[in-house]
């Protein structure tokens, strides 16, 4: 039972470089999303899906790309990293009129 | 523009007491209310959920208590244990709970000692 799985889990990045998170889930969801998780601020979303080649900003999109070439996948892209997007990002899925979201372990992400 | 509004920051209960964490929405279209638990270094999961033609809903130790005309919701944790120590999220949603249409309150760490 994978659910959602999420590489890497810990990633330590210098300013300026570049890193692709990963996301995969097994579940045949449409609907998948990226959250960042900040101390006092809750889970505030940045990019979803709601299938394959849709894509569309959230909450807080700067700074980072998505695509959805398949169902199962859907990357996050830091193109230039900054220390602002050191946190911990989460992915999720669910079904278009699913009650439950479904979550991965996260990714913690340190930028210096 | 925080649409759901959580409190407190942190709690601390002893083993055996009631938790009670609370939320207030904004926005009068929210249709579904979720609450996400959230063990340390694991991702949020689904607690438990109410729609507002309901006042309360339970599910074992895990009550959720809706006043519509107030706009607020909370979650009760009776005789609460150790293990129930976690980072509890409310959240809203328009049209279900799909994963891009939930606004998250800020989180409440929740400290039970034994």
């Amino acid at each position: 039972n994978a659910g959602v799985t999420q590489t890497p889990k810990f990633q330590v990045l210098k300013t300026g470089q570049s890193m692709t998170l990963q996301c995969a889930q097994d579940m045949n969801h449409e609907y998948m999303s990226w959250y960042r998780q900040d101390p006092g601020m809750g889970l505030r979303l940045i990019h979803y899906s709601v299938g394959a080649g849709i894509t569309d900003q959230g909450e807080v999109p700067n700074g980072y790309n998505v695509s959805r070439s398949t169902t199962e996948d859907f990357p996050l892209r830091l193109l230039s990293a900054a220390p602002s997007q050191t946190s911990v990002y989460f992915c999720a899925s669910s079904a278009p009129k699913g009650t439950e979201a479904f979550f991965g372990q996260g990714t913690r992400l340190t930028v210096v | 523009q925080q649409q759901v509004k959580q409190s407190p920051q942190s709690l601390i209960v002893q083993k055996g007491g009631i938790s009670i964490i609370n939320c207030a929405y904004e926005n009068t279209a929210f249709d579904y209310f979720p609450w996400y638990q959230q063990f340390p270094g694991k991702g949020p999961a689904l607690l438990i959920a109410i729609r507002p033609d309901v006042s309360e809903k339970k599910e074992g130790r895990f009550t959720i208590s809706f006043n519509k005309s107030a706009k607020q919701f909370s979650l009760h944790i009776m005789d609460s244990q150790p293990g129930d120590s976690a980072t509890y999220f409310c959240a809203a949603s328009i049209g279900g709970g799909a994963t891009n249409k939930l606004i998250f309150g800020t989180g409440t760490l929740l400290a039970v000692q034994p």
